[in-house]
């Protein structure tokens, strides 16, 4: 398909292990952009990517949050040290540009740390 | 601080009647707005959007209105259906911002369409 994919698409850790989830943005897409949403809230920004680099990373909740992003397109999101806390539904979008305004979002990977 | 409200967390609307979902904002800064639809296990879809310099702004049986003075906008689908029912996210960035590209996102609202 043509959209945005992520993986995997559910996912179960336990406590203190650490987990990589990963975005194909759409193809030629050059932003990235990652949010979580835990249960009943609204979407939480993460990391904003415009090509490889990340100019805005205000949204990672600590440092056991890092992201990387290669070749322009696919994304990892790593959780270091998962906490019971970290489960939500992890969900990435991209947009064209650097000025697009729609943001185009996957399925979302949905964690669950026991 | 909650940026965008949905002070709805459910509506429930008979087929064909309208469904009108509310959004309010509070940093003044906002200047784009869009709405998304998410149906259980699915990411949210785009669904329609409107700049400041509009106040509003219809695609089909989906119209958004924004009135910027009380920070509000607002969500009309005419005639809802079954199909309609979702969860709807209201969304806003600083289009003038250099870096702050991201989308600050409500709470949503869980509509319910009944046959």
């Amino acid at each position: 398909g043509a959209g945005v994919s992520q993986s995997p698409s559910n996912k179960v850790t336990e406590k203190g292990k650490d987990v990589e989830l990963r975005c194909d943005p759409i193809s030629g897409h050059t932003a990235l952009y990652w949010y979580r949403q835990s249960l009943g809230q609204g979407l939480e920004f993460l990391i904003y990517f415009q090509g490889n680099s990340a100019p805005d990373k205000s949204g990672l909740p600590s440092d056991r949050f890092s992201a990387e992003r290669t070749g322009g397109s696919v994304s990892t999101l790593t959780i270091q040290r998962t906490q019971q806390e970290d489960s939500a539904v992890y969900l990435c979008a991209s947009t064209p540009g650097s000025g697009g305004e729609t943001q185009y979002f996957g399925p979302g990977t949905r964690l669950l740390v026991l | 601080d909650q940026q965008v409200k949905q002070n709805s967390p459910s509506l429930s609307v008979q087929e064909g009647r309208i469904s009108i979902l509310n959004c309010d904002y509070t940093n003044s800064m906002f200047d784009y707005f869009l709405w998304y639809k998410k149906y259980p296990a699915e990411g949210p879809t785009f669904l329609i959007s409107i700049s400041s310099i509009k106040d509003k702004n219809e695609d089909g049986r989906f119209t958004v209105f924004l009135n910027k003075s009380a920070k509000h906008l607002s969500l009309h689908i005419v005639p809802s259906q079954p199909g309609d029912s979702a969860v709807y996210f209201c969304a806003a960035r600083r289009i003038s911002s250099g870096s702050a590209r991201q989308l600050t996102f409500g709470s949503g609202t869980q509509l319910t369409v009944l046959p």
